[in-house]
């Protein structure tokens, strides 16, 4: 079982910042990787997947990078609808482990 | 973008049996991946398992294997997750998910259930 790591767990930042978000894998998983957003009391949302492929609707302001095991997503000019909790997930031949989550609290 | 319904709330008994579902809207829903995914209250996101409605090929996170059932009817665009003997720790938040371009990229509302004696 591949085990995804997030780091902060908690995060402040002010409206206007860029935060990055670290995830590393417990094995390589090239670019089997995707980032959700979760708001309180609805479900997670799609950001980005396969790594660094933004999916469609989703801000520029969001990006992500990395392959192998350690992977960033960098949200840049942070705005108010950005402060939720985010969470990697590993997508690699049936395996769809999430990282533990990171919440994005306003400073 | 395929539309996901899931079925409404429960409040079952330890020791009960459930079967919840998952409807999608696309009329090409036969030729996803359905995946089941675990939110206790406060906590984080756990895959459980996932199907596909072609032929109901069906893989499990080895945490959740043995303790749920994932299953389908293609015929009516419809996943099911199942519990034979539920616990006051399956209390939780569950949502099922389409997996497209290896991510999970449409999420039903979700399913709340609760288990309480």
């Amino acid at each position: 079982d591949i085990q995804m790591t997030q780091s902060p767990s908690t995060l402040s930042a002010s409206v206007g910042d860029r935060v990055t978000i670290t995830c590393r894998a417990s094995q390589s998983i090239s670019t089997w990787l995707a980032w959700y957003q979760q708001k309180p009391g609805k479900a997670p949302k799609l950001l980005i997947y396969r790594a660094s492929s933004l999916e469609s609707g989703v801000p520029s302001r969001f990006s992500g990078s990395g392959s192998g095991t350690e992977f960033t997503l960098t949200i840049s000019n942070l705005q108010p609808d950005d402060f939720a909790t985010y969470y990697c997930q590993e997508c690699n031949s049936y395996s769809y482990s999430f990282g533990q989550g990171t919440k994005l609290e306003i400073k | 973008e395929v539309q996901l319904v899931q079925s409404g709330a429960e409040v079952k008994k330890p020791g009960e049996s459930l079967k919840i579902s998952c409807k999608g809207s696309a009329h090409t829903f036969a030729s996803y991946w359905i995946a089941w995914v675990r939110q206790k209250p406060g906590k984080g996101l756990e895959w459980m398992g996932i199907i596909y409605l072609g032929d109901s090929d069906t893989r499990y996170s080895p945490s959740f294997q043995g303790q749920v059932t994932v299953s389908a009817d293609k015929s009516i665009s419809t996943a099911y997750l199942q519990w034979s003997s539920l616990k006051a720790s399956d209390t939780a938040m569950y949502y099922c998910a389409t997996l497209h371009s290896s991510a999970f990229d449409s999420w039903g509302q979700g399913t709340l259930v609760t288990v309480s004696s």
